[in-house]
């Protein structure tokens, strides 16, 4: 079984709906992340969170919430979703080495 | 964080070593060298990572030159599923602030 999973990996939806795209990890980390990758371009942070009570902004916040219900489980929300919010989502833990695990990823369209 | 420079493609034959060259002239003492690649729309993979030793683990390994401002991540037998984007990354150890640049795409040729 993957260590990190997402869900969904592909959704398709239309502007101006909220949708939440969800994390969960079997590797114990404290630490997990969301970015996002834009076709041909690399990756971008959008939140990152320590524990369950603490939750930090990255580069690209802006249009996006998360919310760390336990160690193991971090979702990211799009209140309002925008067509230039198409992109693959990725998450990710951090482990005792620095080293980061990231899921499969979620292909989200937004029309 | 410091600022890399990859060059956008190189190709490789198949069970021969690859050399991925990285160029990371304004690097700190303090920042470490990271290397991760992207097989298609994968999730990123952790590869390596050092600070000034060259470093060896079962996929590849890492030469930082002296002066620390360049470093190579050789794959030592390349094979076809070595195919991927792979991803130069300077920063602090521990630091959250993780920048994916735009990498280099390696394709390994039969």
């Amino acid at each position: 079984d993957a260590d990190v999973t997402q869900t969904p990996r592909n959704r398709i939806t239309k502007t101006g709906k909220r949708i939440m795209l969800e994390c969960s990890q079997t590797k114990g980390h404290d630490r997990m992340y969301w970015y996002r990758q834009d076709p041909g371009l690399g990756l971008q942070l959008i939140y990152y969170s320590f524990d369950v009570k603490d939750i930090n902004k990255g580069e690209i916040s802006d249009g996006y919430s998360v919310s760390r219900q336990a160690q193991a489980k971090f979702s990211l929300s799009l209140e309002s979703a925008i067509p230039n919010q198409t992109a693959l989502y990725f998450c990710a833990t951090r482990g005792p080495n620095d080293e980061q695990y990231f899921g499969p990823g979620t292909r989200l369209t937004v029309t | 964080d410091a600022k890399t420079t990859q060059p956008p493609s190189m190709d490789c034959a198949e069970g021969r070593a690859a050399n991925l060259p990285c160029n990371h002239s304004t690097i700190s003492g303090n920042e470490y060298v990271y290397w991760y690649r992207q097989i298609h729309s994968q999730g990123p993979q952790y590869i390596i990572h050092g600070l000034k030793n060259n470093e060896t683990n079962e996929m590849a390994s890492l030469i930082i030159t002296e002066d620390r401002k360049s470093s190579t991540l050789i794959l030592p037998h390349a094979t076809l599923r070595d195919t991927a984007v792979y991803y130069c990354i300077v920063r602090v150890y521990n630091n959250n602030d993780m920048r994916f640049g735009a990498g280099t795409r390696l394709t390994v040729k039969p």
